[in-house]
């Protein structure tokens, strides 16, 4: 069955480690993308790709890195987590080209806690 | 910049109330126009959009929502809400980029 898989999804950590969040998708889809949401508020597009080797940074600044050495796999990494990166991270993708492929499938979330 | 603005943050309503929930964009040209739904749990998906034609559209599980060009506005309408719609609602916007806008969402919390 086409999906998006998160893992984990939940994480707690201390501050100063490395973490890296998956996201594969099975949707067949070139673009991908990374939200951060917190509660209450939008979700802010971190980084998003056009497909392999394509990262672009979004519109909310982030510490956090991506690459797309695969087209299903669109990992995101924190060098050093501190606890303002706690929040939930969200993962997506769509198809190719403009309107009516626009519509963007989401995973489940990593909710990550940073102490 | 684009912007969404969803305004009520948190409703509360019985079963078979019926509901609108607001949302207003801040954009000049053209749009696509999109609510989401995320149901306790589950994944945020798609409840309709809106691209061109018929600015009426209907979504799942009865749901509509209408274009209105001259108020910036989406608002999504359901005639007689369920207890199982208890979800946050997300309406977001693009302007023909790969950009989706979202706003802060709606908790609606449907009691029986």
């Amino acid at each position: 069955e086409a999906d998006i898989y998160q893992t984990p999804r939940y994480l707690v950590i201390g501050t100063g480690k490395k973490i890296t969040l998956e996201c594969s998708q099975t949707m067949g889809h070139d673009k991908m993308y990374w939200y951060q949401q917190d509660p209450g508020m939008e979700l802010h597009l971190i980084h998003y790709s056009y497909g392999v080797n394509s990262t672009e940074k979004g519109d909310l600044s982030s510490e956090s890195t991506v690459s797309r050495i695969r087209t299903e796999h669109f990992p995101l990494t924190l060098e050093s987590a501190r606890p303002s990166h706690t929040s939930q991270y969200l993962c997506a993708s769509s198809e190719s080209g403009t309107g009516a492929y626009n519509e963007q499938f989401f995973g489940p979330g990593t909710r990550l806690t940073v102490l | 910049a684009q912007s969404v603005s969803q305004h009520n943050h948190h409703v509360i309503l019985s079963e078979a109330a019926s509901l609108e929930l607001g949302c207003n964009y801040s954009y000049g040209g053209t749009v696509n126009l999109f609510w989401y739904v995320q149901y306790p749990g589950q994944h945020l998906q798609l409840l309709l959009k809106y691209f061109s034609g018929d600015p009426l559209v209907k979504g799942i599980k009865g749901f509509e929502a209408e274009f209105i060009k001259s108020k910036f506005s989406f608002n999504l309408r359901k005639p007689s809400v369920q207890w199982s719609d208890t979800a946050e609602y997300f309406c977001a916007v693009n302007s023909g980029t790969d950009k989706l806008i979202f706003g802060t969402g709606t908790r609606l919390q449907v009691f029986p």
